[in-house]
C-alpha cells in the first residue's frame, strides 16, 4: 500500500521567506510527527500530532515554526522568515495510534523535504 | 539525543561477514528501543525494535542485543550483503510515559559492503 509521502520533495528559498511543507500520512494512522535532520546527525522531533491537535510541540525551535492537521490526516509544517539555519531534512511520520501505556506503534516515515535557504 | 559532529562512525566490512554496529543511549526511563536503516535520500526504514524487558531479540538475519545495565544497543547483520550499505541510526522511545512514542535518535553508523 501507499506509504507516506512528503512535498516537495526539494525546496530552495530565500532567507526571511515562508515555506510550507506538506505531509500525507498512511491512511488510517492517527498519530503523526514532524523530525528535522541536519547533515551528519539523525532526526529530531519537532511536533507530535494525535488526530486534530498537536499533543507534544516542545520540539519546534522557535516560534517561526508552526504545524497544523486540520482534518486530522494531512499535516502542513509552516516555517515563517525563513533562515540559513533552517536549512535540513524535514521528515514525517506516521503510526497507528494512540500510544498505550504499554505499547509502541511503529513509525513509519516519509523520504522528508530537503530545505535549503540561501 | 545529543547532537553530534559531521563525522559519523564508520564500518566497513566484506560481503558475507557478519557485522555488529553499537549505539549507546541516555534515557534510563525509555521502553522500547528501535534500528532504523536510512538510504541515501530517504527516509528511515524500521529494521527491529527491542522492549526494555528482553536482552535479546532475533529477526531475519538481524538481532538486537540490549545491555541496560550500561545502556548500550547493539545490532548484529548476519551475512551482510552490499543492500544494507546505509547509515544506521538506533532510537529510544519511553512510550508509556508522556513523550507519546516520539522518538530520540542516536549518532548514526555508516555501514559499507564490499562486494
Amino acid at each position: 500500500g501507499a506509504g507516506v509521502s512528503q512535498t516537495p520533495s526539494n525546496k530552495v528559498t530565500e532567507k526571511g521567506k515562508y515555506v510550507e511543507l506538506r505531509c500525507d500520512p498512511i491512511s488510517g494512522h492517527t498519530a503523526l510527527y514532524w523530525y528535522r535532520q541536519s547533515l551528519g546527525q539523525g532526526p529530531e522531533f519537532l511536533i507530535y500530532f494525535q488526530g486534530t491537535g498537536a499533543a507534544d510541540d516542545s520540539g519546534l525551535p522557535n516560534d517561526r515554526f508552526f504545524a497544523v492537521r486540520p482534518e486530522g490526516s494531512v499535516s502542513t509544517l509552516k516555517i515563517q522568515r525563513t533562515e540559513r539555519g533552517d536549512s535540513a531534512v524535514y521528515l514525517c511520520a506516521s503510526s497507528l495510534g494512540p500510544i498505550g501505556v504499554s505499547s509502541y506503534n511503529e513509525q513509519f516515515f516519509g523520504p522528508g523535504t530537503r530545505l535549503t535557504v540561501l | 539525543g545529543e547532537s553530534v559532529g559531521l563525522h559519523l562512525p564508520t564500518l566497513s566490512v566484506q560481503e558475507g561477514d557478519n557485522s555488529i554496529i553499537n549505539c549507546a543511549y541516555s534515557n534510563s526511563a525509555s521502553d522500547y528501543f528501535i534500528w532504523y536503516k536510512q538510504e541515501s535520500g530517504k527516509g528511515p526504514q524500521f529494521i527491529i525494535d527491542i522492549r526494555s524487558n528482553m536482552d535479546k531479540r532475533q529477526g531475519q538475519r538481524v538481532t538486537v542485543l540490549l545491555n541496560k545495565t550500561v545502556k548500550h544497543l547493539s545490532l548484529q547483520i548476519a551475512a551482510t550483503q552490499p543492500g544494507d550499505s546505509a547509515v544506521y541510526f538506533c532510537a529510544e522511545t519511553d512510550a508509556g510515559g508522556t513523550s507519546y512514542g516520539k522518538l530520540t535518535f542516536g549518532q548514526g553508523t555508516i555501514l559499507t559492503v564490499h562486494p
